[in-house]
């Protein structure tokens, strides 16, 4: 079974700043990988995505993809007090129709 | 944007009592999907389904049924609730096999005491 771990747990950065999201998998063999913001008390909702190893880059966002160490991360560049939200990475298995298995999430607060 | 409805919005259910939570989306999606959301635990897969008639067991489906009668409906059934099934309920609806971008409605707050 797909074990998502995330780091930090929870970050307070200043506006402005650059903030950075950690995630591992267990699963070589997995394809795609997400991540989600969800604001208090709101449904999460689908930031960016990437399958190839590399870096993907929307607006202030980027994700970094090492499938070899088994890990992905997303950036934010000049962070906002609308930024503040709990981030979820997910990812998926292999197969036809494939489920995503979350992280635990990492709480972002943005200070103006 | 994908338009997913749950309800109720919030619930509280008797321990040992019933519970049925239901799940509407319009964007004719073939994949829907029950998470649960507790604190510390991200979102976890309980059931989902890949259209109407099917259904599937996900990573923590114990205690929970699950019924796709149509495309559009998918309802999440808890036949004798229990305290530990406290939690948020998330229901999704997917775009595509694959690399699927998911469309999450709101969320039921279910309490059982």
């Amino acid at each position: 079974q797909q074990n998502v771990q995330q780091s930090p747990e929870s970050l307070i950065v200043p506006e402005g700043a650059r903030t950075s999201l950690n995630c591992t998998f267990s699963d070589s063999a997995s394809q795609y990988f997400w991540w989600y913001r969800q604001h208090s008390g709101k449904a999460p909702k689908a930031l960016m995505s990437i399958f190839s190893n590399g870096e993907k880059e929307e607006g202030r966002f980027t994700i970094h993809l090492n499938k070899a160490s088994l890990h992905f991360s997303l950036h934010i560049r000049d962070s906002q007090p609308s930024d503040s939200a709990l981030y979820l990475c997910a990812v998926s298995g292999t197969g036809f129709a494939s489920a995503l298995t979350f992280g635990s999430g990492t709480k972002v607060i943005v200070l103006p | 944007e994908a338009a997913v409805t749950q309800s109720p919005r919030n619930k509280v259910a008797v321990t040992g009592g019933k519970v049925t939570l239901s799940c509407n989306q319009t964007n004719n999606h073939n994949n829907m999907y029950w998470y649960r959301q507790d604190t510390g635990h991200g979102l976890r897969l309980i059931h989902y389904s890949y259209g109407a008639g099917s259904t599937e067991k996900g990573d923590i489906p114990d205690g929970y049924k699950a019924s796709r009668p149509s495309q559009e409906n998918f309802s999440l059934i808890l036949e004798l609730a229990t305290p530990s099934q406290t939690s948020v309920y998330f229901c999704a609806s997917g775009d595509a096999p694959g690399n699927e971008r998911l469309f999450f409605g709101h969320g039921t707050k279910l309490s059982v005491l």
